[in-house]
């Protein structure tokens, strides 16, 4: 699988847009680019995907390079409970889509 | 809407013993999965199923077994319990679709 490479922290301000970026240099064509977070002392919950187009949903919005080697998970308004470790994360469309390979993240402090 | 549930959410362990860990889910989903989680460190893939009564290794399988009798129901056995194993596990399935993985609350899991 293509490796990720993601910052081990950042840190933001309540209320404010958060920017998480993520690079993938070794995209192949059929990778998609998935974002999980994992709340402490919880499983990981699911948060966007996407393969070239920018996404948005209820939760944050994905920005997806040009050339697909980077992507950037944007949270509009941090709030307290978007404190977490967040994963960016390739999978291939095709049969090794069903095991995905979690990093270490990017551990995200929301300052109140 | 349970989605995926693991019993127990706690448990000790003497070196030697064995234990089932157990992982149900009501969502219909085809694709399940076990992972551990060290401390600081993130996800690694023990076992995974692609459908009741077809299951194959991950990334860390040594000391584990698994069964996939229906498509519910994803245990995973612990036969001789080692230090080496205390760690959090995190059962997850998933439909066919590029929709996210549903994760449980995790096992909590300590051999002494």
């Amino acid at each position: 699988d293509a490796k990720t490479t993601q910052p081990n922290s950042m840190e933001s301000n309540e209320e404010e847009p958060v920017h998480l970026p993520c690079n993938h240099s070794t995209i192949s064509g059929t990778d998609y680019i998935h974002w999980y977070r994992q709340l402490p002392s919880q499983g990981p919950e699911y948060v966007i995907h996407g393969l070239t187009s920018n996404v948005n949903n209820r939760m944050a919005s994905l920005a997806i390079a040009e050339d697909r080697k980077s992507s950037t998970l944007i949270l509009h308004r941090a709030t307290l409970r978007d404190a977490a470790v967040y994963y960016c994360i390739l999978s291939n469309s095709g049969g090794s889509n069903y095991k995905l390979t979690f990093g270490k993240g990017t551990l995200l402090t929301v300052n109140p | 809407n349970a989605g995926v549930t693991q019993t127990p959410k706690f448990r000790i362990l003497k070196i030697g013993q064995s234990m089932t860990l157990q992982c149900t889910q009501d969502m219909n989903h085809n694709y399940m999965y076990w992972y551990r989680q060290d401390p600081g460190m993130g996800l690694k893939l023990i076992y995974y199923s692609v459908g009741a009564g077809i299951t194959d290794k991950g990334e860390v399988p040594n000391g584990y077994n698994v069964s996939r009798s229906t498509t519910e129901d994803f245990p995973l056995r612990l036969e001789l319990a080692a230090p080496s194993q205390t760690s959090v596990y995190f059962c997850a399935s998933k439909d066919s679709s590029l929709r996210g993985y549903t994760f449980g609350s995790g096992t909590r899991l300590t051999v002494v």
